[in-house]
């Protein structure tokens, strides 16, 4: 079984520019989450969907934003980069069933210079 | 909002020693996880707690959920060199649902040879 798969692994973006980050979740897996993850401030979480609904969100403006599919992939996107967004960020799935655990995906690195 | 201070923040340690670190909230929590990143990977479940004063074993690692739900340790036994990576504790986030995790700041594990 496929693990979560994040597109693309690397990327760098000038500030002031806009970024998408792609996520496929674990098949079957309907509850997709994302976190950013800095030297500095550690792992953080941004928002989780389940069956295309934003069902949780964290304490990041609102530049940060995301969505998912009816087939449950989804996609974060950073508005007007900031230097301080250059993070690895991480998305993971779960079933949705309760206790299930959180499977990470290995993470897109974004650099804004 | 929830902080989670985890310690100790690094640890330098011989092949075979027994390693032990903590995680302590301002909150109280339902569930404790504990969780290992390598580098360049995503993090990966190892333990999760979910009752106070549960002892939970996976291998060489014992986890305890304290009897304050305030905090919560991690042992591992007989370190071997893969055992080399960052740790990191995780609760229920405070905003609510199902997903969302705060994450301690994360203790760096290293085996010296």
């Amino acid at each position: 079984k496929a693990g979560v798969t994040q597109t693309p692994r690397y990327l760098i973006k000038t500030r002031g520019q806009q970024v998408t980050l792609s996520c496929s979740p674990i098949s079957g897996h309907r509850s997709v989450s994302w976190y950013q993850q800095t030297p500095g401030q550690g792992l953080q979480f941004l928002f989780e969907y389940f069956s295309e609904t934003q069902r949780n969100k964290g304490n990041f403006p609102g530049r940060f934003s995301g969505r998912q599919f009816s087939n449950s992939r989804s996609e974060m996107n950073v508005s007007t980069l900031e230097l301080g967004d250059s993070a690895l960020y991480l998305c993971a799935s779960r079933s949705g069933t309760m206790g299930s655990p959180l499977h990470f995906g290995n993470g897109t690195r974004l650099t804004v210079t | 909002g929830q902080q989670l201070n985890q310690s100790p923040q690094s640890m330098f340690i011989q092949e075979g020693e027994d390693v032990s670190m903590n995680c302590t909230s301002s909150s109280i929590f339902n569930t404790w996880l504990w969780y290992k990143q390598d580098p360049g990977e995503g993090p990966v479940l190892l333990i999760a707690l979910y009752k106070a004063g549960e002892l939970t074993s996976n291998g060489r690692l014992t986890a305890q959920f304290g009897i304050t739900r305030k905090d919560s340790f991690l042992n591992i036994s007989a370190s071997i060199p893969s055992d080399v990576g960052i740790y990191f504790c995780a609760g229920p986030y405070s905003g609510g649902g199902a997903d969302g995790l705060t994450f301690g700041k994360g203790t760096h594990l290293i085996i010296q040879p």
